[in-house]
C-alpha cells in the first residue's frame, strides 16, 4: 500500500514566524508535490521534486522555498509566514508523468498564520 | 494557464439518484485525464483514469466517466449515489508532454 505522511498534522505560527512541513513517502516514487488548497482555488503546485536534490517552480512558489534531501523525504518552509499563507497543504507521490502519474496524497497540514 | 474547468462548484442530489459531474479540458491533442475524490480532513483519492481505448472507464464505487474528444470532456457518473459519496471531486489532466493540472473542484452533497 502507497504511503504518504505529513507532519505536523496542524500548525499555528505567528506573522513572520519560521515554519517546516514535513513529507515522507515510502513508495520509492521519484516525484514528489507540494499544493496548497483553498476554497474556490482547488489545489495550486507550489514546488515539485523528481529526484533528492532537485527543485522545480511550481505555480505559487512565492514565500515558499523546498528541500527534497532523499528519495522519501520533502520540505517545504516558509521562513518568514503570512496571514495569507494560512492553508491546507498536500504533499503528493508519483511514479512519474504520463502513464505514471497516479498521485498519492498525504493526510494534509492545516497551517494557520496569525 | 488553466487546462482543466469543472463548472459546478457544487453539486446537489438526493440519495439514490444519478450523478454525472462535469470536467472540460483544453488541450490540442488527447490529455491524461484523471478523476480524484477527496473525503472530509482527507487527502486525495484516485476514483478512475483515462489514457487510451475504450472512452468509458470504470472506477471505484461504482463510478465511470467518459471520454468525449469532440466535446473536450471527461464527465464522471454514478447511477445511484449514496450519501457517503458526499466529498469534493476533482478533474485532474497531464497534457502531452507537461504535468498534471486539477481543477477547483466539486462539492458532491447527497440528502438523504
Amino acid at each position: 500500500e502507497a504511503a504518504v505522511t505529513q507532519s505536523p498534522r496542524n500548525k499555528v505560527t505567528v506573522t513572520g514566524g519560521n515554519v517546516t512541513l514535513s513529507c515522507r513517502q515510502t513508495n520509492s516514487h521519484n516525484y514528489m508535490y507540494w499544493y496548497r488548497q483553498d476554497t474556490g482555488h482547488g489545489l495550486r503546485l507550489i514546488h515539485y521534486s523528481y529526484g533528492a536534490g532537485n527543485l522545480q517552480i511550481g505555480d505559487v512558489p512565492d514565500g515558499y522555498k523546498a528541500t527534497r534531501t532523499t528519495q522519501e523525504d520533502f520540505f517545504l518552509l516558509l521562513e518568514l509566514a503570512s496571514p495569507s499563507q494560512t492553508s491546507l497543504y498536500f504533499c503528493a507521490s508519483s511514479d512519474g508523468t504520463g502513464n505514471y502519474a497516479e498521485q498519492f496524497f498525504g493526510p494534509g497540514t492545516r497551517l494557520t498564520v496569525l | 494557464a488553466q487546462s482543466v474547468t469543472q463548472p459546478d462548484a457544487r453539486v446537489t442530489v438526493s440519495e439514490g439518484a444519478s450523478l454525472q459531474l462535469r470536467c472540460k479540458y483544453s488541450s490540442s491533442v488527447t490529455p491524461y485525464l484523471f478523476w480524484y475524490v477527496q473525503y472530509p480532513r482527507q487527502g486525495l483519492q484516485l476514483l478512475l483514469k483515462y489514457y487510451s481505448g475504450d472512452p468509458v472507464v470504470q472506477g471505484v464505487n461504482g463510478f465511470e466517466a467518459e471520454f468525449s474528444k469532440s466535446n473536450s470532456s471527461f464527465h464522471l457518473r454514478k447511477a445511484s449515489v449514496h450519501w457517503s459519496d458526499s466529498a469534493v471531486y476533482f478533474c485532474a489532466v497531464i497534457p502531452y508532454n507537461n504535468r498534471i493540472f486539477f481543477g477547483d473542484g466539486t462539492q458532491l452533497v447527497v440528502k438523504p
